[in-house]
């Protein structure tokens, strides 16, 4: 069963640095490229970034790009996000999103986990 | 950026009814590779999304057939027929073509 953990989540202040975590079992890492999806309280859906399975193609959102590093370790089966730079817009619960091989979507969602940037 | 615009943003459906979420597109979601890579999303309070439809109109393992995606072009339409108490939630609908990947603002469905 596919299991998608999300850790990290915390609160920042303002310029602050978090780094999140996702720990995926229950299928071949390696087979499937990765997103980070956030949600920031009481409104939609907003990718923010992707990775493909040998990190040699990576996306950005415009409104994290300069600031969020994505990688990921595949010997570790782990997904990472490096969040620099924080603002308060970036208060959001931080979904680790499994890319549905081929098909250009998301097919598993971890449960996220909430970053909150406030002074 | 392509702009993703679903109407409406609620919907108050009576059970055993059928629901229409539409969901327009800023350009034509087709590939050069002769997809289209429209999905659709339904998501519960409190827990993450659930993918519902990709590539148009594939539904995802163990999604009902009671739910099915239309479309092509930038028009595109999820239709839940005989609406259930499991169907509330807000949906939303996604583009794949090009990076960003964009979602629509979501439409809010419950029951009547």
């Amino acid at each position: 069963e596919v299991h998608l953990v999300e850790s990290g989540g915390d609160l920042a202040q303002p310029g602050g640095s978090l780094r999140l975590s996702c720990a995926a079992t229950g299928f071949t890492f390696t087979a499937h490229s990765m997103n980070w999806v956030r949600q920031a309280p009481g409104k939609g859906l907003e990718w923010i970034s992707y990775i493909n399975d040998g990190s040699n193609a990576i996306y950005y959102a415009d409104s994290i790009r300069g600031r969020f590093i994505i990688s990921r370790d595949n010997a570790k089966n782990m997904l990472y996000l490096q969040m620099n730079s924080l603002r308060v817009e970036d208060t959001a619960v931080y979904y680790c999103a499994r890319d549905y091989s081929w098909t250009y979507t998301i097919d598993f969602w971890g449960q996220g986990t909430l970053v909150t940037v406030s002074s | 950026d392509i702009v993703m615009t679903q109407t409406p943003l609620s919907s108050s459906v009576t059970l055993g009814q059928s629901a229409y979420i539409s969901c327009k597109s800023s350009e034509s979601l087709g590939h050069s590779d002769g997809h289209t890579y429209l999905s659709w999303f339904h998501q519960r309070p409190g827990l993450p999304p659930r993918l519902l439809i990709y590539k148009v109109s594939s539904r995802f393992s163990g999604v009902p057939d009671r739910l099915s995606g239309s479309g092509a072009g930038t028009d595109f339409t999820l239709e839940i027929s005989r609406v259930e108490v499991e169907d509330v939630g807000v949906y939303y609908c996604m583009q794949a073509k090009q990076f960003p990947w964009t979602f629509g603002q979501g439409t809010k469905v419950e029951i009547k």
